[in-house]
């Protein structure tokens, strides 16, 4: 069976600090690894996907996510949060050689404060 | 762009009433997807669809039907609602194979 952890429920970061969101996985295959933000009272957005290739993926406003096969992580980052950045953020897996649908974390809420 | 929207926004039932939350998707999106979000234990895939006139079960089903006569819409059911089926569902779409999901906002329910 295919899982994903987020070790953390609440991150906080300073504006114009480096944040960091983990995520770890598990399948048995191939991951297709992806990062969601959702903000109140809206449906989730995607923000960028590791399918295959380079293991540094880059997405929308600034957020970029590296795969590390080894240590079945897919942490997401960016290199100066804004407060605008606070939300609510999911990472979710499916095995890419079987039908198997998205998996998703129970989320990380990021607050960014100035 | 509306991409997928779900109706209604905002529901409160009794206990066994039934009701069907709807979702229609303008992208021409063959997988349809109902979830439901509670507190700390993020999204969970109640029922899904690979097609027309095709569902399966997620991971829970229980107390819930599904429907897709048409390719843009995808109807979730509650036949005798309980109050363990409060939450927030969301309907997502997508194309096959590894593209993201796109995700309505949301409807709120609430079982008394």
């Amino acid at each position: 069976a295919q899982s994903v952890a987020q070790p953390e429920d609440q991150v906080n970061v300073a504006e114009g600090n480096p944040l960091t969101v983990k995520c770890t996985y598990s399948v048995s295959g191939n991951p297709y690894l992806f990062w969601y933000v959702q903000y109140p009272n809206r449906g989730l957005q995607f923000l960028l996907k590791y399918i295959t290739g380079d293991n540094l993926v880059k997405g929308s406003y600034g957020f970029e996510a590296e795969f590390n096969k080894s240590q079945t992580s897919f942490h997401l980052k960016k290199p100066s949060a804004l407060v605008s950045d606070s939300a609510l953020y999911f990472c979710a897996v499916r095995d890419a050689g079987t039908a198997s649908k998205l998996t998703f974390g129970t989320g990380t809420r990021l607050q960014v404060t100035l | 762009n509306a991409g997928v929207t779900q109706t209604p926004k905002f529901r409160v039932l009794k206990t066994g009433q039934s009701m069907t939350l709807l979702c229609a998707q303008d992208m021409n999106h063959e997988y349809m997807y109902w979830y439901r979000q509670d507190p700390g234990m993020g999204l969970r895939l109640i029922h899904y669809s690979v097609g027309e006139g095709t569902t399966a079960k997620g991971e829970v089903p229980d107390g819930y039907n599904v429907s897709r006569l048409k390719k843009q819409n995808f109807l979730l059911g509650l036949e005798s609602a309980a109050p363990s089926q409060t939450s927030v569902y969301f309907c997502a779409s997508s194309d096959q194979g590894a593209q993201p999901q796109h995700f309505g906002d949301g409807t709120r329910l609430s079982i008394l």
